[in-house]
């Protein structure tokens, strides 16, 4: 089945550093989305993608989708403790409707 | 209410017994999707509802599991003769259309 592979797995970052994490596919997808998860709760929305080469930010997060439509990646930029969590990014083949393919999830620690 | 709603939040099951798990949607949200969410994984796509008609359940990994949304709102994925493998995260996902999917906070199913 289609999977995404999610890099790096894990990160340990200072306040104040910007952080990247990335995510490819060996499908094409036409909607790219990265998702936050904090314990005990359910993935949320931070920044969708539905249109390749498309730059778009969301307050500090900026998310690109790849021109192949086979990869994305997510910057964080001043990261702040609040920021600590999981990330995932996930590929649609059409927006809403229809299911989402995850990828792995890359775990941010926000060392103060 | 505001958000999709998961009952119960924890449930531990002895292997053999039949679980219930209930996802409450948003108000009007046409689809409705469960995922699997294993120990540090992403979440994985189980079935998919529009209305009440499930018309996707290829991500159910065995006739064990059974979904149903009979009136269109509220839906319940039973799990018969649970197992170990089935220890997991059932996260709930609604949707409006073709708008961002919605997820509730998840049960997290222990079978001892």
């Amino acid at each position: 089945g289609q999977q995404l592979n999610q890099s790096p797995q894990s990160m340990f970052i200072q306040e104040g550093e910007d952080v990247s994490m990335n995510c490819t596919s060996s499908s094409i997808f036409n909607t790219w989305l990265w998702y936050k998860q904090d314990p005990g709760e359910g993935p949320v929305l931070l920044i969708a993608l539905y249109k390749a080469g498309e730059l778009t930010s969301n307050g500090r997060l900026t998310a690109q989708f790849g021109i192949t439509r086979k990869d994305s990646f997510l910057n964080i930029s001043a990261s702040i403790p609040s920021d600590v969590g999981i990330y995932f990014c996930a590929g649609q083949l059409d927006s809403g409707n229809t299911p989402l393919v995850f990828g792995k999830g890359t775990r941010l620690s926000v060392i103060a | 209410g505001a958000g999709v709603s998961q009952s119960p939040r924890y449930k531990v099951a002895k292997r053999g017994q039949d679980v219930a798990l209930r996802c409450d949607p948003i108000s009007g949200h046409v689809s409705l999707f469960w995922y699997q969410q294993a120990l540090g994984q992403g979440p994985e796509f189980l079935t998919y509802f529009q209305n009440e008609a499930q018309l996707d359940k290829s991500g159910l990994p065995s006739d064990r599991f059974f979904a149903e949304r009979p009136e269109g709102s509220v839906s319940t994925l039973k799990i018969q003769r649970t197992q170990q493998e089935d220890s997991a995260v059932y996260l709930c996902a609604s949707s409006w259309d073709i708008w961002e999917q919605f997820f509730g906070p998840g049960t997290r199913l222990t079978v001892l």
